[in-house]
């Protein structure tokens, strides 16, 4: 299920389901959105981008989703494997700077 | 490719002291670099961007007199945290996009370094 913490939502799932994570972002004038993974002590690691001519985009096991009627993003995750865990967090940009959102926690159990 | 290299990863200081980290692309060019904090269980909050050559751009509220950041070259840049306190304890993370790539290319991101101030 999903619940929120102190300041990190949680999504905790079992090792083999699916995994989506939403992002809502703030500037409609945003035109390339990212998602970074970050482990505990670690920097942000790029998995997938996507830019505003576009809906969707599919990597190795995560698919990208772009509405930007509501200004929603998600990450879907197939087959969540253990070492899927860690703070995932959406990115948006216009040119320049890189916006972060506010992040949420995956907890993946065997 | 595109690896961004942070030093050190980890650093203790005494209040008063000063800390620099430095903030190296390995492998590519970048004109630009970003310096991000992160407070634990938060996101990553933007302070500055460091512009190679020119004086860097800071994001309202962060003072510059105590971060002080410098791009020297186009693979390196510094930030000195200037009489540091406790509250300027935090997880602080480089990042750098390749001068020939635009903004709609991600950036890479250093392993961030951990600064305790006592």
């Amino acid at each position: 299920g999903e619940s929120v913490g102190l300041h990190l939502p949680t999504l905790s799932v079992q090792e083999g389901d699916n995994s989506i994570i939403n992002c809502a972002y703030s500037n409609s004038a945003s035109d390339y959105f990212i998602w970074y993974k970050q482990e505990s002590g670690k920097g942000p690691q790029f998995i997938i981008d996507i830019r505003s001519n576009m809906d969707k985009r599919q990597g190795q096991r995560v698919t990208v989703l772009l509405n930007k009627t509501v200004k929603h993003l998600s990450l879907q995750i197939a087959a969540t494997q253990p070492g899927d865990s860690a703070v995932y967090f959406c990115a948006e940009t216009g040119y320049s700077t890189l916006t972060f959102g506010k992040g949420t926690m995956l907890l993946v159990s065997p | 490719g595109a690896v961004v290299s942070q030093h050190p990863s980890r650093v203790i200081c005494k209040s008063g002291t000063s800390v620099k980290i430095e903030c190296r692309s390995l492998d590519f060019q970048a004109t630009t670099m970003f310096w991000y904090r992160q407070f634990p269980k938060q996101s990553l909050m933007l302070m500055a961007t460091s512009n190679e050559g020119s004086k860097a751009t800071y994001e309202q509220g962060v003072e510059k007199d105590k971060f002080l950041i410098n791009h020297a070259s186009l693979t390196l840049s510094t930030l000195t945290v200037t009489s540091a306190h406790p509250e300027d304890s935090s997880f602080y993370i480089c990042s750098a996009r390749p001068t020939l790539t635009g903004g709609d290319s991600p950036l890479h991101f250093g392993n961030g370094t951990r600064l305790t101030v006592t």
